[in-house]
Parts: C-alpha cells; structure tokens; sequence
C-alpha cells in the first residue's frame, strides 16, 4: 500500500522568506504526484501536480516541485512566501486510481 | 472552469440517523470517489466508483457506508446509523479516463456533525 510522509507539521515564516516542505512517499510502482492547498475554511485546491517528464514542476502562485525518484521525494518549494500563502497544504499520491494524503503542513506566514 | 459541486454544505444529525450526501462529478468524469477529513486529521481515502461499481475501498468504508450513482449526474454517499465519529468534512472528487492525467478534482466538501 502506497503512504506519504510530511515531516513539517507546522511551519512559520515571514514574509519573503523562502519554503520548502517536505514530502516523501512509498510505493513500489507508477506514481502521480501532487500538492493540494486548503485555505482556511475552504476547500482542497490542486497546487502542481507530476505525471512524467521534467521533474521540476511549476505550479499556481509561484509554487513549484522536484520528483526526485531515488529519494520518493517531492518537495514543495516557493521563493518568497507572502502573508496570503498561510495555508495547509497536503502532499498527495495517486496510485491505482486511489489517492493517499499526507498529515498536511500548516504554515503560517508572519506579515 | 467546471467544478465538482456538493450538498449540501453542512448537515447536522442525530446518531443513529442515516444521511444521505450528495455531489455532482464534472460532466465527462468517470471515476468518483469519496474522502473524508475528520477535524484536525488527514484527508483519508473511503472509497472510488467506476463503470457502476466500487473499484476499491478502504478499511473505514463498511457496511455503514454505501455509494450510488442514480442517474447520470448524482454520486451520493449514504452513511446509514451515523456515530458520533462519522462527524468529519466529506469530499467528493472525480477524475476523467485512464490515460488523461489523472488528477482528481475536489468539492468543496459537506460539513457533517453527528450529535
């Protein structure tokens, strides 16, 4: 059975700092990976996603992320955080049609 | 942009009650699914629906829990003699084909509190 692991719990930055969040995932086969934002009161939204190719992924809002396949890897990282990026976001892996979700990272940014 | 949509957005009901929730796939969707997020915890996997049938199912969808698509635009998740601890955010999701990139999009989930 396929899981996914986010280490950062909780995480608080400034404004302007940079992020990076953790994701690792396990599963012996073919993989799509993705990041999923939730506002707060609001609902799941998709952030990037990685099916194939290019293992640097640009997403909405100046998001990005690296498959890194040696590692199960896929970090979600931003350059410059802004105070409208306070959010949990849930790393996600869809094998056989079913989507596994990581505990999710709440961060909080600092204006 | 097409949505998934839900409803209703909360319900509130008396343990051992049945609820019946309601979500509307996007239109050339195929395979549905239900997740549900209890507060403060992960979103976990209940069950996807394919070609009129359960294509998989997690340990938490029992017998409690049931999925139908009545007609062709409805997917609904019955939960008959909810517990205290069926109180959770429920989302629906769909995905197009095999082979389109299978990215499930979510509603906006149905609040649901078991008293």
């Amino acid at each position: 059975a396929q899981s996914v692991s986010q280490h950062n719990h909780h995480v608080i930055l400034s404004e302007a700092a940079s992020l990076e969040l953790g994701c690792n995932y396990s599963y012996g086969g073919t993989v799509n990976l993705f990041w999923y934002v939730q506002y707060p009161g609001q609902h799941l939204q998709l952030l990037l996603k990685y099916f194939s190719g290019d293992p640097l992924v640009k997403g909405i809002k100046g998001f990005e992320a690296e498959f890194i396949k040696s590692k199960f890897s896929f970090n979600l990282r931003k350059p410059s955080v802004q105070w409208s990026d306070t959010a949990e976001y849930f790393c996600a892996v869809n094998a056989r049609q079913k989507v596994t979700f990581g505990t999710g990272t709440k961060l909080q940014v600092i204006p | 942009e097409p949505e998934v949509t839900q409803t209703p957005s909360h319900q509130v009901t008396q343990m051992g009650q049945e609820v019946i929730l309601r979500c509307v796939p996007i239109s050339n969707h195929l395979y549905f699914y239900w997740y549900r997020q209890i507060l403060g915890q992960k979103v976990e996997f209940l069950v996807s629906f394919y070609n009129n049938e359960i294509s998989e199912k997690s340990e938490i969808f029992d017998d409690q829990f049931s999925v139908e698509r009545p007609d062709g635009s409805n997917f609904t998740l019955k939960i008959r003699s909810t517990k205290l601890e069926d109180s959770a955010m429920y989302f629906c999701a769909s995905s197009p084909p095999p082979g389109q990139k299978e990215t499930q999009y979510f509603g906006p989930g149905t609040r649901l509190l078991v008293l």
